[in-house]
Parts: C-alpha cells; structure tokens; sequence
C-alpha cells in the first residue's frame, strides 16, 4: 500500500463545475502539500498545510490531520485548470523534509 | 518562476553509459532534493544534499550519486544506465528550515 493515496485518478468536469480531489496518507507528517504539474513537467506548488483550511482565488484545501485525509476543492473550474493535480506529505530528515508523493490526478476541463 | 533551473531540458543516452544531470538553485538554499518522476506516476525520492553532504536516500542503488557544491549548484549522476532509467529528473530546492520546495522544470532523460 502507497503511503499517499489519492484519488480520483482521472476526472473530467464541465467549466463552471465545483471540483474535489482527495488525498489519504497513512504516516506522521510535518506538512502536507498540494502540487500542479502541466505537460511538459514543471511543479506548482499550490498550497503547504499542516492544519486547517486555506484559499487562494478558486483554490481552496483542507486538512484533517486526525483522520489523515486532505481534499483540494477548485470552484467555477475553467479549462485552464486542466493539469495534474499531486498530493505529497512532508516527512522530516535529519536536516530538511523528503516529500512522497501520491499519483496524481489528472484533471480535464471541458468548455 | 521557481528560481530554480535545471539542465539540459532533455537528454538521450544509450542503455550502459553514464548521465550527469544539473541544477541551479535560488540563493541561501542549502538543501536540494532530486526525485525521479517516471512516466504516468508520482515523483520518487532519490536523495536529499544538505550543505554539500548527503542528508538522506531513497529506495535507488549506488549507481545514483550526487554532489552539491557552494554557489547553490548541484549534479545528479547516474552510472551504468538501464532502460528503466528513463523519467523526467527533478530538482527541489529549500532552506534548511522551511518545509517550501521549489521545483525546477526537470530534465527528461530518454534511455535506449
């Protein structure tokens, strides 16, 4: 079993739809991330999280640290939105934090 | 915009030979971590270098080495390539106590 777990791994919605991603991990983590990848391979990191709730524009994600589950929420989603959309936990080193990575999710957003 | 750069942008060798992969990262981040992204799949890690010394590895064998020097500049080198070596190569970039990676656009290596 992967230590991140995400899903749906494929999702294809209408512009305008509300969008939810999801994001499970089973290991202790300093932080949570929330990432984009387009073609061609760049990261985006859209949000860190080690609690709560935050947004950014239509962006919006929560973390539930208790039961170990994350979601990524896009409103009013916009084909420009369509990309990979990649869950990963912090887990500390000696000196820094190593990421692991859930699968992603690829997004694709009709007009 | 990252900061972060990292070159080539692609790359094909031939199944045996060796590879060195680079990356520029932003100013005062003392830590880089590499990560192999394979085709359909998640980012793995390789390994992490703080201040010129590895700070953590990975599930890769020591064919997978790196160095990180000074001027915020790192290599990733890979010997003896095989077929299953092909990914997109990326390079994250951070303080030593911020939990924020930058990524850089990654370096697609093509083994044949």
């Amino acid at each position: 079993k992967n230590e991140v777990e995400q899903s749906p791994q494929n999702l294809t919605a209408q512009e305008g739809e509300f969008i939810t991603i999801n994001c499970s991990y089973s290991v202790g983590i300093s932080a949570l991330h929330w990432l984009q990848q387009h073609p061609g391979g760049g990261i985006v990191s859209l949000f860190m999280l080690s609690s709560g709730k935050k947004k950014h524009g239509r962006l919006i994600a929560t973390i539930n640290i208790q039961e170990k589950h994350s979601s990524l929420h896009i409103t009013a989603s916009h084909p420009r939105d369509s990309a990979v959309y990649i869950c990963a936990v912090s887990l500390r080193l000696e000196y820094g934090n190593k990421l692991v990575f859930g699968a992603g999710t690829i997004l694709r957003v009709k007009s | 915009e990252t900061g972060v750069t990292q070159s080539p942008t692609h790359l094909i060798k031939t199944r045996g030979q060796q590879v060195t992969l680079r990356c520029s990262s932003q100013s005062g981040h003392n830590t880089v971590s590499w990560y192999q992204q394979a085709l359909g799949q998640g980012p793995q890690f390789i390994f992490q270098y703080y201040r010129e010394e590895e700070n953590g590895r990975g599930n890769f064998p020591p064919r997978f080495s790196g160095l990180q020097f000074p001027n915020y500049s790192s290599e990733l080198n890979v010997n003896a390539l095989e077929l299953d070596d092909s990914a997109l190569y990326l390079c994250a970039s951070s303080t030593d106590r911020l939990d924020e990676q930058y990524f850089g656009p990654g370096t697609r290596l093509t083994v044949t």
